[in-house]
Formats: C-alpha cells, structure tokens, sequence
C-alpha cells in the first residue's frame, strides 16, 4: 500500500512568489492534515481536513495560506505571496477515520515532505 | 493549552550502547502519546504509540517507551543502538477525547551514534 506522498520534495522560490505543495493522503484516509516546521522549531499543526471540508484550521499562520481539498482525494497548499519566514519543512499525515467518538484512537501517517526556502 | 517537552536537544552515544531519550508532557488529562523518527532525507515514521492499557508499549526497530502518568513522562529506550538509528526524534501528543486531532510536538532530539 502507498504511504502518504508529498510534492515537490523542494521548492526554492523568490519572496513574493507563488508555491503550491501537494499531498497525496493514504487512499481511503478521510483525515488529511498539513504540518510545518520552521528552522530551529517544533513541528506545528496547520489544518485539518476531514474528505474535502476543513474541520480545524485554527493553525494557519494568516490568509497568505489557501489549503484546498477538492473531492476529498489529494491536498493542495498555497503560499502566496511567499516571504522568507515561510521557509521550512512542510508535512502532510492523513489517518483512516473521520468519526471520533471517544476512545477511538487514531493514528496519523506522515509523508516526506517539503523543503520550502524562500530567498 | 497542552506543551510536549524534549529537554535534551541533542545526544551522542556509542554504537552497542543503551539509549534514553525523554519526553514530557503538560496536558489536563492523558492524552495519547507518539514517538516518531525523521531519519536523513526521510519523513516522519511511527515509532510507537500509547492509547491506554500496558503502560510500557513496544515499537519498530527495537525501541520501546513507557508511560509515567505520575511523572507525565513518556521516554524512549532501545537497549542497544546501532548506526542506522542516527536520526531525529519527535515526541507527540495528541488529546484522547472526542473531536480532538492535531498533534503537539516536542523540538526534538538528535540523536548521533558513534561507531
């Protein structure tokens, strides 16, 4: 079975450019979330989709950020425009199920991820 | 809010030696735990996980953790390092109630293994 995949595995742009990064989930997986880590940081949660809706975006850093989950398939993220505090890795996990009652215990499965730098 | 800890940023040991890397976590109640491993150029792979039961849970590649609730301690051991487990690695929380998803996650800890 395929694992989470990420694209691309780098991406060098200039500040004020555009980037779209792009995660292919686990198939089946209705959870798709977007992390990043900045240099020197803590790996942080960005959003949450659950199959094309987003349930929890209370991580995104401000509205240069536009993630989208059309069909509930794969995930784009867009940075636009970018700035150099952009820079860092930025990964993709997606788990099985999107109904969480208590004591369901999901396990999240990460991708490779993006090595965005913006000089 | 919840906060995971890793105090120590980065270790070295010798190939063959026993290994310890901690974790602790600040959270109203337990949460589920994580530990996962970046290896160089790779993504995050699971280690290991805690959802409830045997406090002492065990993991790929030799690793295992165990959950202290009374010390909100959840450190990783593996009994003999080899080469191959030079990485980074990232202790992770998650709540256990209903509606709850995203992880928290310590800084990390690089680990270096000497031959």
């Amino acid at each position: 079975e395929a694992g989470v995949t990420q694209f691309p595995s780098h991406s060098v742009i200039e500040k004020g450019q555009t980037v779209t990064l792009r995660c292919d989930p686990i198939s089946g997986h209705d959870n798709l979330y977007w992390y990043r880590r900045v240099m020197g940081k803590e790996i942080k949660f960005l959003l949450h989709f659950v199959k094309e809706s987003k349930q929890d975006e209370s991580g995104m850093p401000n509205n240069r950020f536009l993630a989208e989950r059309t069909g509930g398939t794969y995930s784009t993220l867009k940075v636009q425009p970018a700035e150099l505090e952009d820079s860092g890795v930025y990964f993709c996990a997606s788990s099985l199920s999107a109904y969480r009652l208590a004591g369901y215990q999901e396990t999240q499965y990460f991708g490779p991820g993006t090595r965005l730098l913006v000089l | 809010a919840q906060s995971v800890t890793q105090p120590d940023i980065h270790i070295t040991v010798s190939e063959g030696a026993s290994l310890e890397l901690r974790c602790n976590y600040s959270y109203g109640a337990t949460p589920y735990l994580f530990w996962y491993v970046q290896s160089p150029g790779q993504g995050l792979q699971l280690l290991l996980k805690y959802f409830s039961g045997d406090t002492l849970v065990q993991g790929i590649k030799g690793f295992e953790a165990e959950f202290k609730r009374s010390q909100s301690s959840f450190n990783l051991r593996k009994p003999s390092v080899h080469w191959s487990d030079a990485a980074e690695y990232f202790c992770a929380v998650s709540p256990s109630g209903a509606g709850s998803y995203q992880l928290t996650f310590g800084k990390g800890t690089k680990l270096s293994v000497i031959p």
